[in-house]
C-alpha cells in the first residue's frame, strides 16, 4: 500500500496559490518526498522532491515539516492548465508505488 | 529533462490477439524501466520492473506469461500483452531512470474488442 495520505480532491481559484497537503507519518530517515502530477490521459510529470529542507523550482515549492511526517506542495499562481491529479510519494529506491492522489480542480 | 517515448500511443485489437508496446529512452540509457497499468479513474499500478539483459521482476498478482517484457537494449523495453481480452483494456505507462530521477512515457491506450 502507498505510504502517504492525501485529500481526494481540492478546488482552487485561478490565480491563487494551490496548497496540496500530504501526510507521510511512517516515512523513514532516508526516504525522499516526491511529487508528480498526471494530466488527463498523459503520463505522470515530475514536479519536485525533497528530503528535509524546503525546496523550490520553477513549477512549485515543497514545504516539509521538521518531523518530516507531512508536507505541502504549493503552486504559487494556479492556472487552468494545473488541473490534474497530484501524487505525493515517499521512496528511497527506484520503485515508485502510487497512491490515489489529489484531484485538483482549478476554477476560472 | 530526459525524454521517454512509447509506441503506439493507442491500439485497438481483437480478443485473442497479442499486442506489443514499445518504451524508449530517447536521450539517455536506462538499465531499469518500469511498466504500469492504469484503469479509468484509478491510480497507476506497478506491473513489473524491466532490467536490461535479465528477466523482468513482476509484482504480485501480475501474470508473467501474459505480460511478456523484453529489455534487450539500454534504450528499449517492450511489453507484449499475449492473447489479449477485453479486461486487458487499459492505459499502459512506462518509465525509465536517468541520474536517479524517474521519467514517464506518455502512455499507450489499449482497447481490446
Amino acid at each position: 500500500d502507498a505510504k502517504t495520505t492525501q485529500p481526494t480532491s481540492m478546488d482552487c481559484a485561478e490565480g491563487r496559490a494551490a496548497n496540496l497537503p500530504c501526510n507521510h507519518s511512517t516515512i523513514s530517515g532516508n526516504e525522499y518526498v516526491y511529487w508528480y502530477r498526471q494530466i488527463h490521459s498523459q503520463g505522470p510529470q515530475y514536479i519536485i522532491h525533497g528530503l528535509k529542507n524546503n525546496e523550490t523550482n520553477e513549477m512549485a515549492s515543497l514545504i516539509i515539516t521538521e518531523d518530516r511526517k507531512s508536507s505541502t506542495l504549493i503552486l504559487p499562481h494556479a492556472t487552468l492548465r494545473d488541473t490534474a491529479v497530484y501524487y505525493c510519494i515517499v521512496h528511497r529506491d527506484d520503485k515508485i508505488i502510487f497512491g490515489k492522489g489529489t484531484r485538483l480542480h482549478i476554477l476560472p | 529533462g530526459a525524454v521517454v517515448s512509447q509506441h503506439p500511443s493507442w491500439v485497438i485489437c481483437k480478443s485473442g490477439t497479442s499486442v506489443k508496446i514499445e518504451c524508449r529512452s530517447l536521450d539517455f540509457q536506462a538499465t531499469t524501466m518500469f511498466w504500469y497499468r492504469q484503469f479509468p479513474k484509478q491510480s497507476l499500478m506497478l506491473m513489473a520492473t524491466s532490467n536490461e539483459g535479465s528477466k523482468a521482476t513482476y509484482e504480485q498478482g501480475v501474470e508473467k506469461d501474459k505480460f511478456l517484457i523484453n529489455h534487450a537494449s539500454l534504450t528499449l523495453s517492450t511489453l507484449t500483452v499475449t492473447s489479449a481480452h477485453p479486461e486487458d483494456s487499459s492505459f499502459y505507462i512506462c518509465s525509465a531512470i536517468d541520474f536517479n530521477e524517474q521519467f514517464f512515457g506518455p502512455g499507450t491506450r489499449l482497447t481490446v474488442l
